[in-house]
């Protein structure tokens, strides 16, 4: 089992929809779980992080955590053309601040 | 803020050349990561450095690959020699630590390597 795991897609929205894209997670310990976008040809850039149980809404975007199930997804509301791009689910493993990514899911919003 | 800046953006060599590329991380950030992504996958950690020792090689392929920070500051990741299999973009991280951990990385632009 991968230490992270995230649908590769592509996933496809309409232009004004909401997009939500899930992750999952096998270590029980993980405290920190970060959500990147990448676009294509470009290095990854972070757009959410969540450490507690529920919801954290910045913006257009809410990420989500249940650690009993051991799951984050994000959400994008009234999704835009620009957020067309791979999105990839990071969680914080073992000592210290090693991120292990999944590898990604693409995203496309169609106008 | 000046981010994380890396160089070559790009390189393409001959396997078995060598190969470097370096990273100048944000000001104050004392952790330094490098990662290599390949096409379609996330990025895979090679090495992560606390200021100048290295905490986490355990995945850097140590018969042909080796890096370094010195000072603390900058760091350099080498190749030698480069197999056809190598070719990714390396990319290079730098985070803070605040009182729940780490907030996250910032990565540099990337390195992407070709090797022919």
């Amino acid at each position: 089992q991968k230490e992270v795991e995230q649908n590769s897609g592509p996933l496809s929205v309409p232009e004004g929809a909401i997009a939500s894209l899930n992750c999952t997670y096998s270590d029980r310990g993980s405290q920190s779980f970060f959500w990147y976008r990448q676009y294509s040809g470009k290095s990854p850039e972070l757009i959410m992080f969540i450490y507690s149980n529920g919801d954290k809404e910045d913006g257009r975007f809410t990420a989500q955590l249940n650690k009993a199930s051991q799951y984050v997804s994000l959400l994008i509301r009234d999704s835009q053309p620009s957020d067309s791009a791979t999105y990839l689910c990071a969680v914080n493993v073992g000592y210290g601040n090693k991120l292990v990514f999944g590898a990604g899911t693409i995203l496309r919003v169609k106008s | 803020e000046a981010g994380v800046v890396q160089s070559p953006r790009y390189k393409i060599i001959e396997k078995k050349q060598p190969v470097a590329f370096w990273c100048n991380p944000i000001s104050g950030h004392n952790t330094l990561y490098w990662y290599r992504q390949n096409l379609g996958q996330g990025p895979e950690l090679l090495i992560r450095y606390e200021n100048e020792e290295a905490v986490d090689d355990s995945q850097l392929p140590k018969d042909r690959f080796s890096a370094e920070r010195l000072k603390g500051v900058d760091s350099t990741l080498k190749i030698q020699p480069a197999e056809l299999g190598d070719s990714a973009v390396y990319l290079c991280a730098s985070s803070s630590e605040g009182r729940r951990g780490n907030y996250g990385y910032t990565f540099g632009s990337g390195t992407r390597l070709t090797v022919v």
